[in-house]
C-alpha cells in the first residue's frame, strides 16, 4: 500500500513570505505528527493530530500552525518566514492514537528559505 | 519532560564488524523506544523497537537492549554490511499521549 506522501519535496521561499506543507498518511491511518529536522537540533517535535483534533504541540512560535482534516490528510503552515525555518519538514502517520506505537514517515519536504 | 541523548554522534566500522549506539533518557516513565533508520533523501525508517516490559529484543542482525535502573537502552548491529550505512536515530515515549522525543542521531558508516 502506499506510504506516507508529501508534498511538495522542495520548496525555495524568500524571508517573510509563508508556506503550506502537505501530508497525506497511510490509508487507515488516523493519527498525524509533523517533526522538524536540523542538522544541529535533530528532529523537533511540531504537533500531533488525530481525528482533526490537535493532541500535542511542541515549543515552536505560533508562526507555525496545522490542521487535519476528516480524510486525515494534514496541512502545516508557517507565516512570516526567517531564514532559521529552513529544514526538512518530516510527516509521520501511525494507525493507534497512542505514541507507543511505531510511526512511518513520509520523506519530507525540504523547505529553503533565502 | 523527556530528554533524550545519543552517542556517539559519527561511527566508522570495518564490514562485518559489530556497531552500538547508546541512548539515555531523562523521564523514568518512559516505556516506549524505537530505532530509526534514515537514509539519504528518505525519511526515517522504524526498523526496531521495545517496550519497557522486556529487557531485549532481536530481529537478525539487529537487537536492542533496555535497562530501566539505569535509564540507558543500545542498539546492535552485527555483522555490518555497506548498506547498513545511515543515520540512526533512537527516540522514547514517556506515555501514549506525548510526543516521541527522538536522539540527535549517530552516523554510521560501513567501510567494505
Amino acid at each position: 500500500k502506499a506510504g506516507v506522501t508529501q508534498t511538495p519535496r522542495y520548496l525555495i521561499k524568500t524571508r517573510g513570505q509563508q508556506v503550506t506543507l502537505s501530508c497525506s498518511p497511510i490509508s487507515g491511518h488516523r493519527s498525524v505528527s509533523w517533526y522538524q529536522q536540523t542538522p544541529g537540533q535533530g528532529l523537533q517535535f511540531l504537533f500531533e493530530y488525530f481525528s482533526e483534533t490537535q493532541r500535542n504541540k511542541g515549543n515552536f512560535p505560533g508562526r507555525f500552525s496545522g490542521r487535519q482534516f476528516s480524510n486525515s490528510r494534514s496541512e502545516m503552515n508557517v507565516s512570516t518566514l526567517e531564514l532559521g525555518d529552513s529544514a526538512l519538514y518530516l510527516c509521520a502517520s501511525s494507525p493507534r492514537q497512542t505514541t507507543n506505537y511505531g510511526y512511518t514517515f513520509g520523506s519530507g519536504t525540504r523547505l529553503t528559505v533565502v | 519532560g523527556e530528554n533524550v541523548e545519543q552517542h556517539p554522534s559519527t561511527l566508522s566500522v570495518q564490514e562485518g564488524d559489530s556497531a552500538v549506539i547508546k541512548c539515555t533518557y531523562s523521564d523514568s516513565a518512559s516505556n516506549y523506544f524505537p530505532w530509526y533508520k534514515q537514509e539519504l533523501g528518505k525519511g526515517p525508517q522504524l526498523i526496531i523497537d521495545i517496550r519497557s516490559n522486556v529487557g531485549e529484543k532481536k530481529d537478525q542482525r539487529i537487537a536492542v537492549t533496555l535497562n530501566k535502573t539505569a535509564k540507558h537502552f543500545s542498539l546492535h548491529i552485527t555483522e555490518t554490511q555497506p548498506e547498513d550505512s545511515a543515520v540512526y536515530f533512537c527516540a522514547a515515549s514517556s506515555s501514549g499521549n506525548t510526543p516521541l522525543v527522538f536522539g540527535k542521531g549517530t552516523r554510521l558508516s560501513v567501510i567494505a
